[in-house]
């Protein structure tokens, strides 16, 4: 069973600074999705990452596909109170057309 | 474009009823996939389709659940005889042919009695 650990769970902090969440896994996938998820609202997805060590900004929000394929991160700079959401990121295992999501963070970004 | 369409968005039923749970793809899109996420939990794949083929059921229960994509209408998720435990958010996305990018639906929160 391939599984993606997402770290932190809940991250708390100020308007105006930077975090980074974690995605990783033990196994290799052939894609990497990061959604935003909000309270009675289905996943909407931001990005979609395909190759090792793939790059993609979006606005204030960077993400990064590990060279193995393995784990991703998500870097958002100078948060801003609209940042506020839960944040998942899912996989596409290797030759299987589904996704496995990660516990998903939740994200709280204070005025 | 209208985006994935599930109904209804909120399902009460008692204990033994039957729930059905429909969702209408993105137009193009010919792929649907079922997730289920249950309270403070992460959305797990439940099963996939293509229009009147069950490609991937790996995620689904093996009773009371089913799920079809017929080759007309909305794809459904069937839940008979509902017990307390099958109270959860379940989620439709879709994706275009070929590339695993899936887009979901806004969900149906069921309730059970």
């Amino acid at each position: 069973t391939q599984l993606l650990e997402q770290s932190p769970q809940f991250l708390s902090i100020q308007e105006g600074e930077n975090l980074t969440v974690y995605c990783n896994s033990s196994s290799v996938f052939s894609s990497l999705q990061w959604y935003r998820q909000e309270p009675g609202e289905g996943p909407v997805l931001l990005v979609t990452v395909v190759t090792g060590g793939e790059v993609k900004k979006l606005k204030r929000l960077t993400f990064q596909f590990g060279d193995a394929r393995k784990d991703s991160s998500l870097h958002i700079t100078a948060a801003q109170p609209g940042d506020t959401g839960l944040y998942l990121c899912a996989g596409g295992p290797m030759g299987a057309q589904k996704l496995v999501f990660g516990q998903g963070t939740r994200l709280t970004i204070n005025p | 474009n209208a985006g994935v369409m599930q109904n209804p968005r909120h399902l009460v039923r008692r204990r033994g009823q039957e729930a059905r749970l429909r969702c209408s793809p993105m137009k193009g899109h010919s792929h649907v996939y079922w997730y289920r996420q249950l309270p403070e939990e992460g959305l797990k794949f439940m099963v996939y389709l293509q229009k009147e083929n069950i490609i991937d059921e790996s995620g689904m229960p093996k009773e009371r659940f089913s799920a079809e994509f017929p080759k007309e209408g909305p794809s459904i998720l069937r839940i008979q005889q509902v017990v307390r435990g099958d109270s959860a958010a379940y989620f439709c996305a879709s994706s275009p042919p070929v590339k695993n990018i899936q887009y979901f639906g806004a969900g149906t929160r069921l309730s059970v009695l």
